[in-house]
């Protein structure tokens, strides 16, 4: 089992450019999440998913929007890059409340 | 502000010692917490969790230890090793209300443990 995998690794954005993050999970999870973590911080929740075909906005959803594209794959979107929104970003998926996360995309909005 | 914190951001041990990292949480009816580890550059890993009807679980050289009454968790690292050099972070069960509910997780800022040769 790969458990939750994302892409890209990396990505370096213009402000005002837009680009979808992707996350796909094998463990056949219900539930997924997408987290931003900045320097310094713990992680903070921006979407998540209850499960196929429902989204939800999480505490810090504002210039995002996501799509549950069906069981295995939770991606992120952002419509105009700014650069507060520069950080790491880690998708994630659960059962039983216990959450696994992917390697993480550090992104860079200059 | 938020409902878990710790109570150190860098914790440095000897090689070989015991580690203890503290966690503080506010929410009471909490009922299920778990600690990460996060090594530079990867996603937060699982270590262990615990649910509100315990109050200590162990697992291989991890213990993790709560204390309804002052709302205080801990992880408790026995002989610490190189590999164990992270930043470990507590997160605290919420429930997220949408059309079919979800789990969600509450995180702490994070300790950095460093490990001396």
């Amino acid at each position: 089992n790969a458990g939750v995998t994302q892409t890209p690794k990396f990505q370096v954005l213009k402000t005002g450019q837009s680009m979808t993050l992707q996350c796909a999970q094998d463990m056949n999870h219900n539930s997924m999440y997408w987290y931003r973590q900045d320097p310094g911080m713990g992680l903070r929740l921006i979407y998540y998913s209850a499960s196929e075909g429902t989204t939800d906005k999480g505490e810090v959803p504002n210039g995002y929007n996501v799509s549950r594209l069906n069981k295995r794959e939770f991606s992120l979107r952002l419509e105009s890059a700014a650069p507060s929104q520069t950080s790491v970003y880690f998708c994630a998926s659960s059962a039983g409340g216990k959450q696994f996360f992917g390697p993480g995309t550090r992104l860079t909005v200059l | 502000g938020e409902s878990v914190g710790l109570h150190l951001p860098t914790l440095s041990v000897q090689e070989g010692d015991n580690s203890i990292i503290n966690c503080a949480y506010s929410n009471s009816a909490s009922d299920y917490f778990i600690w990460y580890k996060q090594e530079s550059g990867k996603g937060p890993q699982f270590i262990i969790d615990i649910r509100s009807n315990m109050d200590k679980r162990q697992g291989q050289r991890v213990t993790v230890l709560l204390n309804k009454t002052v709302k205080h968790l801990s992880l408790q690292i026995a002989a610490t090793q190189p590999g164990d050099s992270a930043v470990y972070f507590c997160a605290e069960n919420i429930i997220l209300y949408s059309g079919g509910g979800a789990d969600g997780l509450t995180f702490g800022k994070g300790t950095h443990l460093i490990i001396q040769p």
